[in-house]
C-alpha cells in the first residue's frame, strides 16, 4: 500500500513570496489533515477535510493561508503572502475516517528568509 | 483547552536498558491517546493507539499504559536498541471529532 506523497521537500521562498504543498492521501482514505510543526514543537492541526468538504480550520490563519482539496482526494496547502514565522514542517496526513490512526507524509519542510 | 506535556525533553540510554516515557494531560475527557515515532526529517509513525476504555495496549518490545483518571500515559520501550533512537510524540483526541493536541516530544538516544 502506498503511502501519503507530499511535495515539494524542501522550499525556501523570501518574505512576502506565495508557496504551494502538495498531499495524495492514502487511497480511499476519506479524511485529510494538514498539520504545521514548528522545530521543537509538536504538530498543530491547521485544517480537517472529510471527503471534500472541511470539517475543521479553526486554527488556520486564514487571512494568509488556504487549502483545498479536490474531488476528496487529492489537496494543496497555500501561503499568500509568507512571513518569517511560517518556517516549519508542513505535514499531511490522511486516515479512513475521522478517529481513526492517521498515517503521515514526509512533510515539507519550509525556510521562509 | 486540552494541554499535553512530555518528560522527559531528552533521554539517552545505553543500548540493552529498559526505558520509560511519560505523558500527561489536562483534561480527562479523551476519547484515544496515540504515541508517535518521528526520525529526523520525516513525518510521524504511529506506535500504539489506546482508546479511552482500555488500560494498555502492546506491540513487540514497546507497552504503552493509560490512566485517564490520573490523565497520565506512559510508553515503556523493553530492551532498547540504537535503531529506536527518535523522536517520541503523544498525543491525545477529545470527544467528538475534535483535533489531536501533541506533546512537544522525547528526544531518544540510545548509545551502542
Amino acid at each position: 500500500e502506498a503511502g501519503v506523497a507530499q511535495s515539494p521537500r524542501y522550499k525556501i521562498i523570501e518574505k512576502r513570496q506565495s508557496v504551494a504543498f502538495w498531499c495524495n492521501p492514502i487511497s480511499g482514505h476519506a479524511t485529510l489533515y494538514w498539520y504545521q510543526q514548528i522545530l521543537g514543537q509538536g504538530p498543530k492541526l491547521l485544517i480537517q477535510f472529510q471527503n471534500n468538504g472541511v470539517v475543521d480550520d479553526s486554527q488556520l490563519p486564514k487571512d494568509r493561508f488556504s487549502a483545498e482539496r479536490l474531488k476528496g482526494v487529492d489537496s494543496t496547502l497555500k501561503i499568500q503572502p509568507a512571513k518569517l514565522e511560517d518556517s516549519a514542517v508542513y505535514l499531511c496526513a490522511s486516515s479512513w475516517g475521522g478517529e481513526e490512526t492517521q498515517y503521515f507524509g514526509p512533510g515539507t519542510r519550509l525556510l521562509v528568509l | 483547552k486540552q494541554e499535553v506535556t512530555q518528560i522527559p525533553a531528552a533521554l539517552s540510554v545505553p543500548e540493552g536498558e529498559n526505558l520509560v516515557l511519560n505523558c500527561s494531560f489536562t483534561d480527562s475527557a479523551i476519547y484515544n491517546l496515540q504515541w508517535f515515532r518521528q526520525d529526523p526529517g520525516k513525518g510521524l509513525t504511529s506506535l500504539l493507539l489506546i482508546q479511552s476504555s482500555q488500560r494498555e495496549q502492546t506491540s513487540g518490545r514497546l507497552n504503552a499504559s493509560l490512566d485517564k483518571s490520573s490523565g497520565r500515559s506512559t510508553l515503556y520501550i523493553a530492551a532498547s536498541q540504537p535503531g529506536d533512537s527518535a523522536t517520541y510524540l503523544c498525543a491525545v483526541r477529545g470527544s467528538g471529532n475534535t483535533p489531536l493536541v501533541f506533546g512537544k516530544g522525547t528526544r531518544l538516544s540510545v548509545i551502542a
